[in-house]
């Protein structure tokens, strides 16, 4: 199976920073990455696809990145609403795989 | 506009065999390069994929849950089905189905899920 290592687990962070997760692949996955924004109680909502594309309806402070086997999520000057859990999943090769996911925290 | 809802029995009893049903409009398990993929995540952790079903009945197991995960569907009434047999507790979740695409409908993997079915499995 492709591991997808997640970090950090978790991050204190304030409005206004700009905070990136990377997430790195055991073996090639090509641009076959998907980032998650899921909130207390409610389901995930896809921030990125294939790797750098932004979804619909997503703010272009969002950003997705690849180099080599990192895939990173970027937010650029954070705002109280990104406060949430993030996961990262590779779609390119059965089972597909999570990361472990990285909870922000407001400090 | 895209929205699936899962439904599926809240609590059960060991051994039992766990039934979800995925409940879809807005896209159709006819049409080429569509499918629905099923996850779940337990309170407090993490995602974990386990089973996709495709337009043209093509299906994909988490090897993880050892043959115990069966995926079908129901094209005319727009459902997907999960059954997962002899649970335990460390089925319990939140189980979530979710649109998954292929080809020319790759862009749209994962880009719609549902609210989400609560799974107790207790004594």
């Amino acid at each position: 199976d492709i591991q997808m290592t997640q970090s950090p687990s978790s991050m204190s962070v304030s409005l206004g920073d700009t905070v990136t997760i990377t997430c790195r692949a055991s073996q090639d996955v090509g641009i076959y990455v998907i980032w998650f924004q899921q909130k207390p109680g409610k389901s995930p909502r896809r921030m990125i696809y294939r790797a750098t594309n932004l979804a619909d309806g997503v703010p272009s402070r969002f950003s997705g990145s690849r180099s080599g086997s990192d895939y990173s999520l970027t937010i650029s000057s954070l705002e109280s609403e990104d406060v949430a859990d993030y996961h990262c999943l590779q779609y390119d090769e059965y089972p597909w795989t999570f990361g472990g996911g990285t909870k922000l925290e407001l400090k | 506009q895209v929205t699936l809802k899962e439904s599926g029995p809240g609590i059960l009893q060991p051994s039992q065999t766990l039934s979800l049903t995925c409940t879809f409009s807005g896209f159709s398990l006819s049409t080429y390069g569509m499918g629905v993929g099923w996850i779940r995540q337990p309170s407090g952790k993490g995602l974990e994929w386990l089973a996709n079903i495709w337009w043209d009945d093509d299906n994909y197991y988490n090897p993880s849950l050892k043959n115990r995960l069966t995926i079908s569907k129901d094209t005319s009434n727009n459902q997907a089905f999960l059954k997962i047999t002899n649970v335990d507790t460390a089925d319990s979740a939140t189980y979530y189905c979710a649109r998954i695409a292929y080809g020319g409908y790759s862009v749209y993997v994962m880009d719609a899920w549902g609210q989400g079915a609560s799974v107790t499995v207790s004594s």
